[in-house]
């Protein structure tokens, strides 16, 4: 079965500081990989997703990740914290579907603040 | 495309009254879900549905009812709401089960409080 451990709660970050926020997952299987961003009363945006043509994956907003099998890692960084970066995170896994079975597994979320 | 959208926003209900939430979209995705959003817990999976008439239990299904009659709603019902049904209710859509990284589309949510 798949699952997800993010491993901060909060990060609290300088504008213009690097943001590195770390997720490891579990899976027996080739597992596909987002990371998605909920700010305040907002619904969940996808930021990037792993898709194996690269282990370096770029979102949007300056927001990369990168796919690391051995460690069972997808961190995600971006060098430059801006104000608008605050929000919660979401690591989400996934393995490949199986018949009709197919359900995402979610980390807890990293709430983000950027200190002025 | 107006994507995934969730009616009602925001719902206070009194303990064991019943409601339906709404989800519809319009990008003709097979696979639609309901998740709960509980503080520090993450997304957690309550019912999908891999296509008109095919519905399956996730990991907390217990209170709720979903159906699916069409590629394009798919309603929530909460049969008698409990306090520990209080909560934020997204819906989402994929394409399909095939492509392995394909994303998943959310609604914008709706605010569901029992008193």
């Amino acid at each position: 079965a798949q699952s997800v451990t993010q491993l901060d709660s909060h990060v609290s970050v300088s504008e213009g500081t690097p943001v590195l926020l770390r997720c490891n997952y579990s899976s027996s299987y080739s597992p596909s990989l987002f990371w998605y961003v909920q700010h305040p009363n907002k619904g969940l945006q996808l930021l990037l997703k792993y898709t194996s043509a690269a282990t370096l994956v770029k979102g949007i907003n300056g927001f990369e990740a990168e796919f690391k099998k051995s460690e069972t890692s997808f961190h995600l960084t971006k060098p430059s914290a801006h104000m608008s970066d605050a929000a919660e995170y979401f690591c989400v896994v996934s393995d490949p579907p199986r018949g009709n079975d197919y359900k995402l597994s979610f980390g807890a979320g990293t709430t983000v603040t950027v200190r002025a | 495309n107006a994507g995934v959208t969730q009616t009602p926003k925001f719902q206070v209900l009194k303990t064991g009254q019943s409601m339906t939430l709404q989800c519809a979209q319009d990008m003709n995705h097979e696979y639609m879900s309901w998740y709960r959003q509980d503080p520090g817990m993450g997304l957690r999976l309550i019912h999908y549905s891999v296509g008109a008439g095919i519905t399956d239990q996730g990991e907390v299904p217990n209170g709720y009812n979903v159906s699916r009659s069409t590629t394009e709603d798919f309603p929530l019902r909460l049969l008698s709401a409990a306090p520990s049904q209080t909560s934020v209710y997204f819906c989402a859509s994929r394409p399909g089960l095939a492509g392995t990284y394909n994303e998943q589309f959310f609604g914008p949510g709706t605010r569901l409080t029992v008193l």
